[in-house]
């Protein structure tokens, strides 16, 4: 297997224009997390989902941000309209059923400037 | 909902001592502590865990060590080698989510 696929790998775009982040699971893994990763505020959970279903979306930031997940095989985060301050490493993240540990892809870097 | 402290922020030990990372953290209902390490350009990658009805885990070089009473949990490293340069992060939560402290970046000295 693959891994955990992310595209891009890194994005660099102006205020205001949106963003779309992509990800690909490990195949068989039924949960998806969406991380960001800062100096400032490290790593923080976004969103995740179980079996495709968002289940807690508490830690996107603004109404800016969305997140969906259409098949068991990609899911995306979308940001509309981006601004400086979304500039960080995205990263998604998957878990197997009864599993405890979460594998991570290689993460986009995204520059809004 | 959960936090998760983590000390120090950044450490340097001379290559072949013993490094020290805590973390703190808030939920009582929390029950499941990760530690995920992070090389420069990667995805953090689990290298440990454990569950709050155990009170100390090892592999090898890495042992993790829980308190449930004082909600605080380390790691350890021991004979510290040049690859173990990193940052390391700690995390709490349950079997759904988990919460991240913001990181120690280990620095192994020659």
């Amino acid at each position: 297997d693959a891994g955990v696929i992310q595209s891009p790998r890194h994005e660099v775009t102006e205020m205001g224009q949106e963003v779309t982040l992509r990800c690909k699971p490990i195949s068989g893994h039924n949960s998806l997390f969406w991380y960001r990763q800062t100096m400032m505020r490290g790593l923080e959970l976004l969103i995740y989902f179980n079996n495709n279903v968002p289940i807690d979306d508490s830690g996107m930031p603004e109404d800016r941000f969305s997140a969906k997940m259409p098949n068991a095989s990609f899911s995306t985060l979308k940001i509309q309209p981006s601004e400086p301050r979304d500039s960080a490493v995205y990263f998604c993240a998957c878990r197997l059923a009864g599993d405890d540990e979460q594998f991570f892809g290689p993460g986009t870097r995204l520059t809004v400037l | 909902g959960e936090n998760v402290e983590q000390h120090p922020s950044t450490l340097s030990v001379q290559e072949g001592d013993s490094a020290v990372i805590k973390c703190t953290y808030s939920d009582s209902a929390s029950n499941y502590f990760p530690w995920y390490k992070q090389e420069l350009g990667k995805g953090p990658q689990l290298i440990i865990d454990i569950r709050s009805n155990v009170g100390e885990k090892k592999d090898q070089r890495i042992a993790v060590t829980l308190n449930k009473t004082a909600k605080h949990f380390s790691l350890h490293i021991t004979e510290t080698q040049p690859e173990d340069s990193a940052v390391y992060f700690c995390a709490g939560g349950d079997d759904d989510k988990i919460i991240f402290g913001k990181g120690t970046r280990l620095h192994i000295l020659p």
